[in-house]
């Protein structure tokens, strides 16, 4: 069974930093690109970062490059979004998930029950 | 990057009703459209992807069409547990794009 948990969420300052971890399993990790997707409150969904089964490929929507950085540990089987420069809007309900294929231009068949963020000061 | 719209942004309609959503891209994306189906308070579900082929578990009401730049997601009979939003992804470009979503509730 495919599971995907997510970790790290919280409540950040702006400015500040946070890393959300997901801990994948139930599938073999390397094959399949993972993906994170946001959702503000009350809003629609946001498409936010990608990373390759290889760990090659990363891709970032515009409004988060440059201060996120994702990225995948094959050992301990987890993708990491790494938030740095946080802003107000940065606050959402994060959700990881699993790539139907290696590349991480793709659609997504399992996913995380997703881990809130709220950067406020 | 792609930007996509859908139409109409929520919709009112019985069970039983067939149900038709709209998606549309700033430019052309061949077939490389997905739909997601979200209901409150829980993850997003995989629907349709590459336009038209169906993911495995999803009931066949559910069909997707369309090509290039115009898109459609219909329910060919609303059942009670369909009420939800609906979304579209482009995955022919990064980054990847939401439309903004269809709330489908009822009538």
């Amino acid at each position: 069974e495919v599971q995907l948990l997510e970790s790290g969420g919280g409540l950040a300052q702006p400015g500040g930093s946070l890393r959300l971890s997901c801990a994948a399993s139930g599938f073999t990790f390397n094959t399949y690109a993972m993906t994170w997707v946001r959702q503000a409150p009350g809003k629609g969904l946001e498409w936010v970062s990608g990373i390759s089964g290889s760990g090659v490929g990363t891709y970032y929507a515009d409004s988060v490059r440059g201060r996120f950085t994702i990225s995948r540990d094959k050992s301990r089987k987890t993708v990491d979004l790494q938030m740095d420069s946080l802003r107000a809007e940065d606050t959402a309900t994060y959700f990881c998930a699993k790539g139907v294929g290696g590349i991480a231009l793709t659609h997504n068949d399992f996913w995380g029950q997703g881990i809130r963020v709220i950067v406020s000061s | 990057a792609i930007q996509m719209t859908q139409s109409p942004s929520s919709l009112s309609a019985s069970v039983g009703d067939r149900v038709t959503i709209t998606c549309r891209a700033s430019q052309g994306i061949g077939n490389d459209l997905g739909w997601y189906q979200q209901k409150p308070g829980k993850a997003p579900k995989l629907l349709i992807y590459a336009a038209s082929s169906l993911q495995s578990g999803v009931p066949s009401r559910f069909g997707g069409s369309g090509s290039g730049t115009d898109f459609t997601l219909t329910i060919s009979s609303l059942q009670p547990e369909d009420f939800a939003t609906y979304y579209c992804l482009q995955d022919y470009n990064h980054p990847q794009t939401f439309g903004p979503g269809t709330k489908v509730d009822l009538k």
